[in-house]
C-alpha cells in the first residue's frame, strides 16, 4: 500500500458525459501527479500540481482539467468523454517538487466510456 | 526528447531461473531512472531507483538494476524468479514528469 488513495476504483459512463476522479496523496506529500494508462498510448504523464498550483503539464487534452485543493487532495475532471478516453488513470504523489523525487502511485481509477 | 525503450514486450522465464529485463533511455542530462512493477489490477509499485552514485542499485523483492551510461541502459535483474514475480514491469526516466517505457510482461512457467 503506497498510501495514495484514489476513488472511485471503477467508473462506467457514456460518451459526452463528465466525470471527476479523486486522489488523496500520501500524508505530508505536497505534489500530485496524474497519469493515463491506455492500450494504445501506454503510460502518459498528464499534469502535476504542487501545493495547489499547477507545476508541469504533459499530454493533457483541453477537455481534461485538474485542481489541487487546500487539503492537498486533487481532482481530475474529464468532460465530453469519448470512447478513446477509456483508460486507467493513476495519481501519484511525492513530498515536494523540483529535483528528483520518488513518485508513489495509487491503485488507479479504471474508466470505461461506452 | 526523453524516451525509454523496453524492447521485449513479453518474456517467459522458468521459476528459479534468472531474469534480465532490458531498458534503454534517451535523456538530455543526468538520467534519473526507475523500475516499477504492476500486478494485474494493481497500481504501480516502485522496485528501485537510480539517482546517482553506485551504478548497481538494489531494490525490493530481490531485484537489482545496473546503470550503464555508455550503453544508455538500466537493465533489471533477479537471480531467481518466483511465480509471484509474474507482472508487468515498467522502466521510467525523468525528474518531475516521468516518461515510461511500454512495459515488459513477465510470465513465469513452472
Amino acid at each position: 500500500d503506497s498510501g495514495v488513495t484514489q476513488t472511485p476504483k471503477h467508473l462506467i459512463t457514456a460518451t459526452g458525459q463528465r466525470v471527476t476522479l479523486r486522489c488523496s496523496p500520501r500524508s505530508g506529500d505536497l505534489s500530485v501527479y496524474w497519469y493515463q494508462q491506455s492500450l494504445d498510448q501506454g503510460l502518459q504523464f498528464l499534469i502535476q500540481y504542487y501545493n495547489g498550483e499547477e507545476r508541469a503539464k504533459g499530454n493533457i487534452l483541453e477537455r481534461f482539467s485538474a485542481q489541487q485543493f487546500p487539503d492537498l487532495h486533487s481532482e481530475l475532471n474529464l468532460s465530453s468523454l469519448e470512447l478513446g478516453d477509456s483508460a486507467l488513470y493513476f495519481c501519484a504523489s511525492s513530498p515536494r517538487t523540483g529535483g528528483v523525487e520518488t513518485q508513489y502511485f495509487g491503485p488507479g481509477t479504471r474508466l470505461l466510456v461506452l | 526528447a526523453q524516451s525509454v525503450t523496453q524492447p521485449d514486450i513479453h518474456i517467459t522465464v522458468s521459476e528459479g531461473a534468472s531474469l534480465e529485463l532490458r531498458c534503454n533511455y534517451s535523456y538530455g542530462a543526468t538520467p534519473y531512472l526507475f523500475w516499477y512493477v504492476q500486478s494485474p489490477g494493481q497500481g504501480l509499485q516502485l522496485l528501485l531507483k537510480y539517482f546517482s552514485g553506485d551504478t548497481l542499485v538494489q531494490g525490493i523483492k530481490g531485484f537489482e538494476a545496473e546503470f550503464k551510461r555508455s550503453q544508455s541502459s538500466f537493465n533489471l535483474r533477479k537471480p531467481s524468479v518466483h511465480w509471484s514475480d509474474a507482472a508487468e514491469y515498467f522502466c521510467a526516466v525523468g525528474v518531475q514528469k516521468l516518461v515510461f517505457g511500454t512495459g515488459t510482461r513477465l510470465l513465469v512457467s513452472p
